[in-house]
């Protein structure tokens, strides 16, 4: 079976351009996260969706953030007007229905802004 | 708000030696979610060990944890390490609440464990 699948891989932007990360989750899966990576700050959450529906963007930065799931198969995260600070590994997970199961990681997305 | 805290920063073990990584947490629930991950080099995270029953060790792989809500603990304990357990280790709290949400989870800053022969 295919895990999540996350593309592009890598990305690199100038600052000021936007960038659109996109995933799959894991077919079956109904809850849908992103998270972010960067040596300094570790892992840190970003947002979710459950059956699609936003549940959770506490740790979305607010002005140039946003993310969505027009259908089961699919999210994205987009950020506008990309910063240097904005770089990181950018991690999409699925987990199947409950809060106590397994999230499984799929590979990131590393985003460079320069 | 919740919140997890780890063993900080490097932790440099040679191979045979017990491996300990701590792990202490903060939450309102009375009933918390606690998960170890691992992160090997230019890999993505993926599930150690989880737990939600109160004093029951949970085993995987060599690796070994209790979850102690008196003292708001899960460490990560191995008997012997093996040069291939050198990789990033996070510790982690699910804030779900049943019937209410998914729970993502709130992670603590990382471990890195390097082995050495």
């Amino acid at each position: 079976n295919a895990g999540v699948i996350q593309t592009p891989r890598h990305k690199v932007t100038g600052k000021g351009q936007e960038a659109t990360l996109w995933c799959e989750p894991i077919s079956g899966h109904s809850a849908v996260f992103w998270y972010r990576q960067t040596i300094v700050q570790g892992l840190e959450f970003l947002t979710y969706f459950r059956n699609q529906a936003p549940i959770d963007d506490s740790g979305m930065p607010k002005e140039r953030f946003s993310a969505q799931m027009p259908n089961q198969s699919h999210s994205t995260l987009k950020i506008q007007s990309t910063q240097p600070q904005d770089s990181a590994v950018y991690l999409c997970a699925s987990s199947p229905r409950t809060g106590q199961d397994t999230q499984y990681f799929g590979p990131g997305t590393r985003l460079l802004v320069l | 708000g919740d919140s997890v805290t780890q063993t900080e920063g490097l932790v440099t073990l040679t191979e045979g030696l017990p491996v300990m990584l701590n792990c202490t947490y903060q939450t309102i629930y009375s009933n918390p979610f606690l998960f170890w991950y691992v992160q090997h080099l230019n890999e993505s995270p993926r599930l150690l060990l989880k737990s939600f029953t109160d004093n029951k060790r949970t085993e995987h792989q060599g690796f070994h944890a209790t979850l102690h809500k008196s003292s708001s603990s899960f460490h990560l304990q191995k008997s012997s390490a093996q040069l291939s357990d050198s990789a990033l280790y996070y510790c982690a709290l699910s804030d779900y609440v049943v019937g209410y949400n998914q729970g993502k989870l709130i992670f603590g800053q990382g471990t890195k464990l390097s082995i050495k022969p």
